[in-house]
């Protein structure tokens, strides 16, 4: 599976838009680009996911570049809530990738009041 | 709805001691289960995982051993542990046929803490 890196740290006012890079430039055709994010002491939380095109969902917005070499998970209206570290995965759609997460070191988002 | 439990939430253990982590899945079957490690300072590691009863795939030699002795039941366990196996323990599970691949559902974990 193609390897992610993402920025170590970022801030945010509580309010305004998150928006959290990943780069994943050796990314091959059927891999898949998935988010999750872990709040403190708690286990992952599975965000979004997509392939090419853009995706929404209540949570988030996920943009993927045109090349799929870049992405953008958007957090539009953040809140003290959304601390946490967020994590970019690469993951190879067919079956004998059996949901084999490879976590990075992932970014640490802090929203700020 | 689906849910997940884990258990013990906490627990301290001396060194050489056995260990037993337990792991339940309720409201669906057949679906893959994952054990995983987060020790201090590091990212989370995939220990083992299980698309079926019995059936047990491990990611990378380790003091720990999985069972799943039912088809949602999964089980981390160790003879002896070492100071090294402490950290936080996550277990998860996926739909297997229907669910998409990377879509896991993570419980709330187990610390450890080997003295």
């Amino acid at each position: 599976d193609a390897k992610t890196t993402q920025p170590p740290s970022m801030d945010c006012a509580e309010g305004r838009a998150a928006n959290l890079p990943c780069n994943h430039s050796t990314i091959s055709g059927n891999e898949y680009v998935y988010w999750y994010r872990q709040i403190h002491s708690q286990g992952p939380q599975y965000i979004i996911h997509g392939l090419k095109n853009n995706e929404t969902n209540e949570m988030a917005s996920l943009i993927i570049t045109e090349d799929r070499k870049s992405s953008t998970l958007i957090l539009p209206h953040a809140t003290l809530r959304d601390t946490a570290v967020y994590y970019c995965i690469v993951l190879n759609a067919g079956g004998t990738s059996y949901g084999k997460l490879t976590f990075g070191q992932g970014t640490i988002l802090t929203v700020h009041p | 709805s689906q849910t997940i439990h884990q258990w013990p939430a906490t627990l301290v253990q001396p060194v050489g001691s056995p260990l037993s982590l337990e792991c339940t899945v309720e409201g669906t079957s057949n679906p893959n289960l994952y054990w995983y490690r987060q020790a201090a300072g590091r990212g989370l590691q995939l220990l083992f995982y299980s698309v079926g009863i019995g059936q047990i795939s491990s990611e990378v030699p380790q003091n720990l051993s999985a069972s799943r002795p039912q088809d949602r039941q999964f089980i981390l366990s160790s003879k002896k542990l070492l100071l090294s196996d402490s950290g936080f323990y996550l277990c998860a599970w996926r739909r297997g046929r229907t669910g998409h691949t990377g879509e896991l559902f993570f419980g709330e974990g187990s610390r450890l803490t080997v003295l």
